[in-house]
């Protein structure tokens, strides 16, 4: 399996663009995550997906976060309009439900630069 | 919310010395994860704990679940090593996997 995928590594976009995240789970994991890493907040969960469903998105920072699930191959985080303040490190991360044993993996992350 | 602490935030050894990174949390948990982080970015999973101990290679890792308090070990450590180390906990909850909640990352340099 090549892991969690994601795309791009790197985006650089100015303020007010729209950008678009995207994540390809493990197949056969049934959880989908979507993290967000800062130097001042660090790792911070912004949403979770399972079996397609978005189950928690508190975390998602305000409207201008969304995030789809249409398949259980792909996931998209999307922001719009993107801001200065959103310029961090997103990563996707993907497990599977057993019982109690639930093991992550994670993607390599996309670092978002927001100008 | 569960709150996560590590300590402590920053470690300097030299090469070859038994590393301690510690990790508390506040309220119940199903599961502990501990987490690399290399300076290219990337995060790998080293270990999932609900209890007792857990050892791969040089790394062992502990969980105390009475006194909310897990701690991952380096023996002979290697300036390999070197990279930020995060405990993660997942609270308990009704049946489903919560996502994880994350301590701010002890940032290991090994020095040849």
């Amino acid at each position: 399996d090549a892991g969690v995928i994601q795309s791009p590594r790197h985006e650089v976009t100015e303020m007010g663009q729209e950008v678009t995240l995207r994540c390809k789970p493990i197949s056969g994991h049934d959880y989908l995550f979507w993290y967000r890493q800062t130097m001042m907040r660090g790792l911070e969960l912004l949403i979770y997906f399972n079996n397609n469903v978005p189950i928690d998105d508190s975390g998602m920072p305000e409207d201008r976060f969304s995030a789809k699930m249409p398949n259980a191959s792909f996931s998209t985080l999307k922001i719009q309009p993107s801001e200065p303040r959103d310029s961090a490190v997103y990563f996707c991360a993907s497990s599977s439900h057993h019982r109690w044993n639930y093991g992550y993996t994670f993607g390599s992350g996309t670092r978002l630069t927001v100008v | 919310k569960n709150e996560v602490e590590q300590s402590p935030q920053n470690l300097t050894a030299q090469e070859g010395e038994f590393i301690t990174i510690n990790c508390s949390y506040s309220v119940g948990i199903s599961a502990l994860h501990w987490l690399q982080q290399h300076p290219g970015g990337g995060i790998v999973s080293l270990f999932m704990l609900s209890s007792g101990k857990k050892k791969h290679g040089r790394l062992i890792a502990t969980i105390n679940i009475q006194e909310k308090h897990s701690s991952l070990h380096i023996t002979a450590s290697h300036p390999r090593d070197s990279a930020v180390y995060i405990c993660a906990v997942r609270s308990h909850s009704g049946g489903g996997a919560d996502g994880l909640t994350f301590g701010k990352g002890t940032h290991l340099i090994i020095q040849p």
